[in-house]
């Protein structure tokens, strides 16, 4: 069965350091993984996908996620945090050929403090 | 205007109570789904479409039906409300395997 792990439930940064927000991934085919952030009383906004190709993929707001096979890891990162960066954050797997159905993983609260 | 919109934002209801909360979309997508969030749970999928005529149960659909009225029009349904139906509840679309897009979510209070 797919399933999806974000082992930190909050991460705290200093406004100007990189950020890294974890997810570790299960799934038996190819794996569609996808990152989606969440502001207070907001729906869930795209921020970047894997598909296939580059194992790094930019996304939006100046983040990007590295696709790591081997450890199953698809990791949302940033050079330099900002304030207006604190949110929730959600990794979400899909398998090939499942059609569309993602599974997210519990969420990470990442706050940065000026 | 909003690409993905939900009605109502908010509800409050009792135990027992028939409720409907209703999605739509003007991006044109054919497939449509219904999750529910809970805290650190992250999202759960109810039911998804893929076409009108297409309707499948999610991870936890007991509890709820849909509708799917037409390509832009996609209804979830709790036929007699309980208490652990209290919730955020959201719809999205997408178009094949890319990204999905997220209405801005309903509020339920079961009491």
């Amino acid at each position: 069965a797919q399933s999806v792990a974000q082992p930190e439930d909050q991460v705290n940064v200093a406004e100007g350091n990189p950020l890294t927000v974890k997810c570790t991934y299960s799934v038996s085919g190819n794996p569609y993984l996808f990152w989606y952030v969440q502001y207070p009383n907001r729906g869930l906004q795209f921020l970047l996908k894997y598909i296939t190709g580059d194992n790094l993929v930019k996304g939006s707001y100046g983040f990007e996620a590295e696709f790591n096979k081997s450890q199953t890891s698809f990791h949302l990162k940033k050079p330099s945090a900002l304030v207006s960066d604190s949110a929730l954050y959600f990794c979400a797997v899909d398998q090939e050929n499942q059609g569309g159905k993602l599974i997210f993983g519990q969420g990470t609260e990442l706050s940065v403090k000026p | 205007d909003a690409d993905v919109t939900q009605t109502p934002r908010n509800r409050i209801t009792k135990t027992g109570k028939r409720i409907m909360l209703e999605c739509s979309q003007t991006k044109g997508h054919d497939r449509m789904y219904w999750y529910r969030q809970d805290p650190g749970l992250g999202l759960r999928l109810i039911y998804y479409s893929f076409d009108v005529k297409d309707i499948n149960k999610g991870e936890i659909s007991d509890g709820y039906s849909v509708s799917r009225q037409a390509q832009a029009k996609f209804s979830l349904s709790l036929e007699s409300a309980i208490p652990n139906q209290t919730a955020l509840y959201f719809c999205a679309t997408s178009d094949n395997y890319n990204e999905q897009f997220f209405g801005p979510g309903t509020r339920l209070t079961v009491l």
